[in-house]
């Protein structure tokens, strides 16, 4: 079965340039998060959909955005890109109450230049 | 802000048993120790979570102390490929609920 998949797994962008970063939930799960790790700190929560609503917005700049289509899958999109956007972007899928908690893709790597 | 303290680093020789301590002192009465690890260059991945019993399962245990204000995880033997950051998380279950990582603990596996 497969797991998270994200794509692309790399690019690079120039600062002011807008761009969309794609994940695919494992099958059932509802529930998608986003998460930016920049180099040497932990992820940090940027999203939570579920049900195709925002559940959750973490402390970000509006120039994040992000949405949940029917099959649940999702994309994050970031607006006029600065150079300290550069991170792993990192989504998570998980059953709608489960305990076991979210089951990540390998991220994104974005570097803006 | 993380609920948790971690140390920033441990080594430990393969095959023997690697204990990660946390500090959680300000943890709610509903809120669960999560154990996640994240190997270089991967997304986390989930190792094992509890209230206050202490856990076990294929990866690792979990010992939480009476009072919960800290735990410890157990790797009982370690291998290279255990070589990895851990982040320990507190947190409420749920489908609305966020993790929130520190820093984490940086464990180095050494032949």
């Amino acid at each position: 079965d497969a797991g998270v998949t994200q794509s692309p797994t790399h690019l690079i962008k120039t600062r002011g340039q807008h761009v969309t970063l794609r994940c695919s939930p494992i099958s059932g799960h509802k529930s998608v998060s986003w998460y930016q790790q920049v180099l040497g700190q932990g992820p940090q929560f940027i999203f939570q959909y579920y049900e195709k609503e925002e559940r959750g917005r973490g402390n970000f700049p509006d120039r994040f955005s992000a949405r949940q289509f029917p099959n649940y899958s999702s994309e994050l999109n970031v607006n006029a890109l600065l150079l300290g956007d550069s991170a792993l972007y990192l989504c998570a899928s998980s059953l709608a109450g489960e305990h076991y908690g979210y089951t990540f893709g390998s991220g994104t790597r974005l570097t803006v230049v | 802000d993380a609920k948790t303290t971690q140390p920033p680093s441990m080594d430990c020789a393969e095959g023997r048993a690697a204990n990660l301590p946390c500090n959680h002192s300000t943890i709610s009465g509903n809120e669960y120790v999560y154990w996640y690890r994240q190997i270089h260059s991967q997304g986390p991945q989930y190792i094992i979570h509890g209230l206050k019993n202490n856990e076990t399962n294929e990866m690792a245990s979990l010992i939480i102390t009476e009072d919960r204000k800290s735990s410890t995880l157990i790797l009982p033997h370690a291998t290279l490929r255990d070589t990895a950051v851990y982040y320990c998380i507190v947190r409420v279950t749920g489908a609305n609920s966020k993790l929130t990582f520190g820093k984490g603990i940086t464990l180095s596996v050494r032949p």
